[in-house]
């Protein structure tokens, strides 16, 4: 238990759906990030919020859409995506204090689109 | 950016084994952790360094901050089977990099 729980832990969404992702953590930290986890591949990173605020966009295609409504929760929302994003996508928090810039994951949502 | 390269790819060894992996990076480092992934699971934070020439234990795992700052070290000895996963080296400035993982498989 690291301490960001992630729901739901298996999505299976068509073309067409709109879903959300959603993130939890409990460690009272202040920075928070998107990442997606492909097979065989580098973790990428996705969206950052920072003292709530998105300082990060890594050119991540409009389909995906990030929320951080406050500190401790971040979502992800998804609306006509393509086969290609089916992936892990992780959620990890950070408390970032000069060059402390620990990140804890959380266990993922694992995503599929058909 | 910073290119992080993690070698090896894969790792077969018998139970008992002591095991070495690394990672190199294009540029100087200020950050280095390790994380390890099971199957199903999210990373999950081994060892965190940050100061070049650092040696880091945590149980039967150590690692190093290199002197040079463009690369680290983890070693596991004496493995167990519960040591098979995917471990992940990741580092920074600026945003994390993480190496595309190290999968260890223990013959028991």
């Amino acid at each position: 238990e690291t301490g960001v729980t992630q729901t739901p832990r298996h999505l299976v969404m068509g073309m067409t759906n709109k879903k959300s992702l959603k993130c939890e953590q409990h460690l009272g930290h202040n920075a928070m990030y998107w990442y997606k986890q492909s097979a065989k591949k580098p973790l990428e990173l996705m969206f950052v919020y920072n003292f709530k605020e998105q300082t990060e966009n890594n050119s991540v295609p409009s389909r995906f859409s990030p929320e951080c409504p406050n500190s401790s929760h971040l979502f992800l929302h998804l609306h006509t995506l393509q086969p290609e994003d089916s992936a892990l996508y992780l959620c990890a928090s950070s408390q970032v204090l000069g060059d402390y810039y620990e990140q804890y994951f959380g266990p993922g949502t694992r995503l599929t689109v058909t | 950016g910073q290119q992080l390269n993690q070698s090896p790819q894969s790792m077969f060894i018998q139970e008992g084994e002591d095991v070495s992996m690394n990672c190199t990076s294009s540029s100087i480092f200020n950050t280095w952790l390790w994380y390890k992934q099971d199957p199903g699971e999210g990373p999950v934070l081994l060892i965190a360094l940050y100061k070049a020439g650092e040696l880091t234990s945590n149980g039967r795992l150590t690692a190093q901050f290199g002197i040079t700052r463009k690369d680290s070290f983890l070693n596991i000895s004496a493995s167990i089977p519960s040591d098979v996963g995917i471990y992940f080296c990741a580092g920074r400035p600026g945003d994390m990099r993480f190496g595309a993982g190290t999968r260890l498989t223990v013959k028991p």
